[in-house]
């Protein structure tokens, strides 16, 4: 069992160019996640899948979209990076939707847009 | 205010000594509370749930206090290997189907030393 992958490890962009960051998890999990860390801030919700083919947004969806490809993938696009972009993004997924559920972690992608 | 707060330390903890700290959460609808652990540069980890009777794994314990809305995390005989960042995960109340939501305070950093 890998858990949650996430790939790539780290990127760097250039401001206004875009790019996807892939999530995929194996424990056959119906809700996934993604959050960004800032120094100071804790980790923020950008988008969430509760199940496969539903997305919602989160605390900080600008500048972001989702795709939840099937069960297991749940991708997060950068359309127009921007410096403010810069972060670490973290995917998560939980078994199920209720309030005492796990949820599990990636690595993290480390963005930098310059 | 931020809906979890944290105080970000660092916490400088003497090997074997017992350290504590608090978080506090603005919602009192509040339903789920969870303490994770961050190694630097890597992913949450679930470390434990936070029940309203109070409960300890091994050196761990921690507490909940409604009335005040707080709740405690307690380290017994410190180790070299508990010097992380401890993230306070508060889960509110939320509307079925609408995902597992955390919210995240932005972490307690303890350093264990020789």
């Amino acid at each position: 069992n890998a858990g949650v992958t996430q790939t790539p490890k780290f990127q760097v962009l250039k401001t206004g160019q875009s790019m996807t960051l892939q999530c995929a998890q194996d424990m056959n999990h119906n809700s996934m996640y993604w959050y960004r860390q800032d120094p100071g801030m804790g980790l923020r919700l950008i988008y969430y899948s509760a199940s496969e083919g539903t997305t919602d947004k989160g605390e900080v969806p600008n500048g972001y979209n989702v795709s939840r490809l099937n069960k297991r993938e749940f991708s997060l696009r950068l359309e127009s990076a921007a410096p403010s972009q810069t972060s670490v993004y973290f995917c998560a997924s939980s078994e199920i939707e209720g309030p005492g559920d796990t949820q599990y972690f990636g690595p993290g992608t480390r963005l930098t847009v310059l | 205010r931020k809906e979890v707060e944290q105080d970000p330390g660092p916490f400088n903890v003497p090997e074997g000594a017992t350290v504590a700290f608090n978080c506090t959460y603005s919602n009192s609808a509040s339903q789920s509370f969870f303490w994770y652990r961050q190694d630097c540069r890597k992913e949450p980890k679930l470390l434990m749930s936070v029940y309203s009777s109070g409960n300890e794994d091994g050196r761990f314990t921690a507490q909940l206090n409604r009335a005040s809305q707080y709740i405690s995390l307690l380290i017994r005989d410190s180790k070299l290997s508990d010097s992380a960042t401890y993230l306070c995960v508060v889960n509110y109340l939320m509307i079925k189907a609408a995902g597992n939501k955390l919210t995240f305070g932005g972490g307690t950093r303890v350093l264990v030393k020789p």
